[in-house]
C-alpha cells in the first residue's frame, strides 16, 4: 500500500499525558499537512510542511502542540499535557507541490488517529 | 463569516433523485477547489477537482462561480452508495467546509 499511513490508529490517554502521532506520506509528495476533525465538522487545518520546513501554523495550534518533519519524509505531531478538548480525529494528508506558479496538487489523506482524552 | 461555508443539510433524497450542494468561500483570490467525500468514521477521499469552466465525471458535475464566490456539486441519478458527507475545500487556504450530509433512501 503506497498511500498515506498514520500510527497509531487509536489512542486513549489520561488528561495531562503527552501523546505523539506519526504520519508517513506518499513517498514522492513534498507537502505534508495535519488537520484535526471533530464530530460534525470538517477537517480544521493545523499546520503544513514543504519538505522539512514548517511553512504555516494555525492559531488552533497552541504551544502544547508541536509538529516536526526532520528529514522531509515522515512527520510527528506531539501534544503535551493533553486536555479533554483535544479529543478528536487527527488527520494527515500529503500532496505534491507543482513547479512554481502551478496549483497545489491534490491532498491525499491517511486514515487518521483517533485520540480520546479521559 | 466563516471562510468556507456549506449547505448545512442533511439532505435525504430517494434513489434516482438529483441533488445539488453549494459551498461559498470568502477569499476572492482562491484558485484551487475540490470536493471530497467522507464516509462515517473514515478519512476524506477526493471526489473531484473543480475547474473554472466546470467539469463532469459521470453522474457528478462541479461548477465554479468566481463572481459570486461559490462552488457547486450536482449529483444525478443518486445511488444508495452516494450516502456520505460531502466536503468542499479551498485548497490554497487549506480550508474545508463543515460538510453536507447526504442520505439516499430506497
Amino acid at each position: 500500500d503506497t498511500g498515506v499511513s498514520q500510527d497509531p490508529r487509536h489512542k486513549i490517554t489520561k488528561r495531562g499525558q503527552n501523546v505523539t502521532f506519526r504520519c508517513d506520506p506518499i513517498s514522492e509528495h513534498n507537502r505534508l499537512y495535519w488537520y484535526r476533525q471533530t464530530l460534525g465538522q470538517g477537517p480544521e487545518f493545523l499546520t503544513y510542511f514543504q519538505n522539512e520546513a514548517q511553512l504555516e501554523k494555525s492559531r488552533l495550534l497552541s504551544d502544547r502542540f508541536s509538529a516536526e518533519r526532520p528529514k522531509g519524509s515522515f512527520s510527528t505531531l506531539e501534544i503535551q499535557r493533553t486536555e479533554q478538548g483535544d479529543s478528536a480525529m487527527y488527520l494527515c494528508a500529503s500532496s505534491r507541490r507543482r513547479l512554481a506558479g502551478g496549483l497545489t496538487d491534490t491532498q491525499y489523506f491517511g486514515p487518521g488517529t483517533r485520540l480520546t482524552v479521559l | 463569516r466563516k471562510e468556507v461555508e456549506q449547505d448545512p443539510g442533511p439532505f435525504n433524497v430517494p434513489e434516482g433523485a438529483t441533488v445539488a450542494f453549494n459551498c461559498t468561500y470568502s477569499n476572492s483570490a482562491s484558485q484551487s477547489f475540490f470536493w471530497y467525500r467522507q464516509d462515517c468514521r473514515k478519512e476524506p477521499k477526493l471526489l473531484m477537482s473543480v475547474y473554472s469552466s466546470g467539469n463532469e465525471d459521470g453522474r457528478f458535475t462541479a461548477q465554479l462561480n468566481r463572481a459570486s464566490q461559490y462552488i457547486s456539486l450536482l449529483i444525478r441519478d443518486s445511488k444508495l452508495s452516494d450516502s456520505a458527507t460531502y466536503l468542499c475545500v479551498v485548497n490554497d487556504d487549506m480550508r474545508f467546509g463543515a460538510g453536507t450530509r447526504l442520505t439516499v433512501k430506497p
